[in-house]
């Protein structure tokens, strides 16, 4: 059982240059999500998928597109990449309970190291 | 802790201590929190939760505290071990919680460094 998969691990852009990051879950989770970390912060939102057919922003959208393409998979895309988004990309998928109590764990990938020069 | 930028809180314990890790949240609204641990070069993974109905919840080792008069959590690791090395995050929902999808916001990280 994989979990969360994200491809590829490492990756250098020059400016301007376009890439799509990959991601795929095996859980039959509902809802998935991209994450950047940068050094000594905290995880912020890029977008989320909160089912498949829905995408929605998060904190820090600008320069982003996602696609949910069907119910295991989520790309992030970068158009046109500025040095600014240079960062680790987590991608992280939940299974959204509507019972009583709300299961409310992410799981994540094991991130994708981007750098733009 | 909190994060402030490059420089990340830092916890040194010696292996066999205890560790006690902070967090202060924002929304007194917040009814759920949740501890992350991330590993060097691994994404964060789930520890505990706690929900506001709760003051203490315990697992394996650890335990969360949650005091909502001043809106601060504790994480407590017994007998840190080499492998608890990590950074640890906590996280609180970021409203509309309910309206779709599971969004947290992350606090940024407290190091944790176990000395031999």
């Amino acid at each position: 059982n994989a979990g969360v998969t994200q491809t590829p691990k490492f990756q250098v852009l020059k400016t301007g240059q376009s890439m799509t990051l990959q991601c795929a879950q095996d859980m039959n989770h509902n809802s998935m999500y991209w994450y950047r970390q940068d050094p000594g912060m905290g995880l912020r939102l890029i977008y989320y998928s909160a089912s498949e057919g829905t995408t929605d922003k998060g904190e820090v959208p600008n320069g982003y597109n996602v696609s949910r393409l069907n119910k295991r998979e989520f790309s992030l895309r970068l158009e046109s990449a500025a040095p600014s988004q240079t960062s680790v990309y987590f991608c992280a998928s939940s299974a959204l309970d509507r019972g009583l109590v709300t299961n409310e764990k992410l799981f994540f990938g094991s991130g994708t190291q981007l750098s733009v020069l | 802790g909190e994060s402030v930028g490059l420089h990340l809180p830092t916890l040194s314990v010696q292996e066999g201590d205890n560790s006690i890790i902070n967090c202060a949240y924002s929304n007194s609204a917040s009814d759920y929190f949740i501890w992350y641990k991330q590993e060097s070069g691994k994404g964060p993974q789930f520890i505990i939760d706690i929900r506001s109905n709760m003051d203490k919840r315990q697992g394996q080792r650890v335990t969360v505290l949650l005091n909502k008069t001043v809106k601060h959590l504790s994480l407590q690791i017994a007998a840190t071990q080499p492998g608890d090395s990590a950074v640890y995050f906590c996280a609180e929902p970021w409203f509309p919680i309910k309206a779709a999808g599971n969004k947290l916001t992350f606090g940024g990280g407290t190091r944790v460094l176990v000395k031999p």
